[in-house]
């Protein structure tokens, strides 16, 4: 059982917008805005999409931001397109420096 | 371009330790951690711990005492030794770069992964 928790999949078709959402707690999500989020293809390694919270590494379409409320967490992807087909993953640093991640989301693009 | 380059053993038996170095090439060695994870076949991913340049290392309590990341800054590589395997430690095992000035806390480079599977 992973320490957060993401939907286990989630659609949508070509042109929409999604929402995945990453529920922590107060020990984690909750407590630092050091959540990340990782999008990783079959076979592949995972490539850093978000991180602390709201920031996109250099090269990242603007169509992928990130939130957070409380301790929940979001990844949006704007403007779907099929090649946002993958496995995304969130991450964050629990009171304690440890790392902890999410079960993982699959995105299936109608 | 900054380049990791992971490798070691594949095929482990029960009670064997597991080895792997990754090597780190271009960019900054001293300026970022670095770490391991790893992801059963189909599942989700795991971080198993991190250690930077000065050899300061901090680890996932979840592998209880199994776990040893050391660092050799002359040839900017890192490994991981994770002893007692069993086949709950078959995985795909990653090393990847904390970004630190440049990605906060997100990890921007990855190795390629070496499927690690512990059969007898």
């Amino acid at each position: 059982q992973s320490a957060l928790t993401q939907p286990a999949s989630v659609s949508g078709s070509p042109g929409q917008s999604i929402t995945i959402s990453c529920t922590g707690s107060s020990s984690d999500v909750g407590a630092y805005n050091y959540v990340s989020w990782y999008q990783q293809y079959p076979g592949k390694a995972p490539e850093l999409m978000i991180y602390d919270v709201t920031n996109r590494p250099s090269g990242i379409s603007s169509r992928f931001s990130g939130s957070k409320s409380g301790n929940t967490a979001s990844l949006t992807i704007s403007g779907l397109q099929a090649e946002d087909e993958a496995d995304y993953y969130c991450s964050s640093y629990t009171y304690n420096s440890i790392l902890v991640f999410g079960g993982g989301t699959k995105l299936t693009v109608l | 371009q900054v380049q990791l380059q992971q490798w070691g053993a594949g095929l482990l038996k029960p009670s064997e330790t597991l080895s792997l170095t990754c090597g780190v090439y271009g960019g900054s060695f001293s300026d970022h951690f670095w770490s391991w994870f790893r992801q059963p076949p189909g599942k989700g991913l795991e971080w198993i711990g991190e250690i930077n340049h000065g050899g300061i290392t901090n680890y996932n309590p979840s592998l209880k005492g199994r776990v040893t990341i050391s660092v050799d800054t002359s040839k900017n590589q890192f490994s991981l030794r994770l002893s007692s395997v069993t086949a709950a430690d078959t995985a795909i095992y990653y090393c990847a770069r904390q970004g630190i000035a440049v990605t906060g806390t997100g990890f921007d480079y990855w190795g390629q992964g070496t499927l690690v599977t512990v059969s007898s």
